[in-house]
């Protein structure tokens, strides 16, 4: 169970639209569409973004919107606001299993 | 209000027991998958263990396979996690969080989990002699 591979970190100005992918293999991302998204602010617990791969749970921005083309997930985060800064995790089945990735840090400008 | 309430942690030598426990509340507890996850001092999120509606499907990291234990009481609305021969890796914040599917809405596939939706403010584990 290897960790998925996100970018250590992503930046943007206020606005802009950041993008984090989120590398996998056949085995898992690119398997099928359970990936979701996670956002986690320091001393705070984590708050699902996405799931199903493209699906906004109640509550959520449309700031925020997720994506998939073969092995890769992406969160894209538009309209970019000093509050988005935070870490953000994808989470995989993998394997009879599941695995959250890496984990990017996302700077605001 | 939906809520999750862990607890159980603490300091613990290395080889010894612990037993996690999650009192959730404000939702059907029997219609959802539950989760436990972790976050080490300074690292990342890791998931640990998940378990069906029904306790009828239930999975592990590799890292813990063997040495944890997740189980449900649907009739009191917890989840527990027996933390066997404990080492100084398994030192984190151990959050209990609710699955998003529910298994009576007849949409998901209650072998599998969706996402995530509601966390608990965690419990933490220290091991160390």
């Amino acid at each position: 169970q290897s960790a998925l591979t996100q970018p250590a970190s992503v930046s943007g100005s206020p606005g802009q639209s950041i993008t984090i992918s989120c590398t996998g293999t056949s085995s898992d991302v690119g398997r099928n569409n359970l990936v979701s998204w996670y956002q986690l602010h320091p001393g705070k617990a984590p708050k699902l973004m996405i799931y199903e791969g493209s699906k906004r749970p109640s509550g959520v921005s449309n700031r925020f919107s997720g994506s998939k083309s073969g092995n890769t997930a992406s969160l894209t985060i538009s309209g970019l606001q000093a509050e988005d800064e935070a870490d953000y995790y994808c989470f995989s089945y993998a394997r009879r299993s599941y695995v959250f990735g890496t984990g990017t840090k996302v700077t605001v400008l | 209000e939906v809520q999750l309430v862990e607890s159980g942690g603490g300091l613990v030598q290395p080889g010894r027991s612990l037993r996690l426990s999650c009192a959730a509340s404000g939702f059907t507890f029997d219609d959802y998958a539950m989760h436990w996850v972790r976050q080490a001092p300074g690292k990342g999120l890791e998931w640990v263990s998940g378990i069906s509606w029904n306790s009828g499907s239930i999975g592990y990291a590799d890292s813990v396979k063997g040495r944890f234990t997740v189980s449900r009481d649907n009739a009191k609305n917890s989840l527990h996690l027996q933390m066997n021969s404990l080492r100084p890796e398994d030192t984190a914040l151990y959050y209990c969080a609710k699955d998003i599917a529910s298994a009576s809405s007849g949409i998901y596939n209650v072998y599998y989990y969706y996402g995530m939706d509601v966390w608990g403010q965690g419990t933490t584990v220290t091991v160390s002699s």
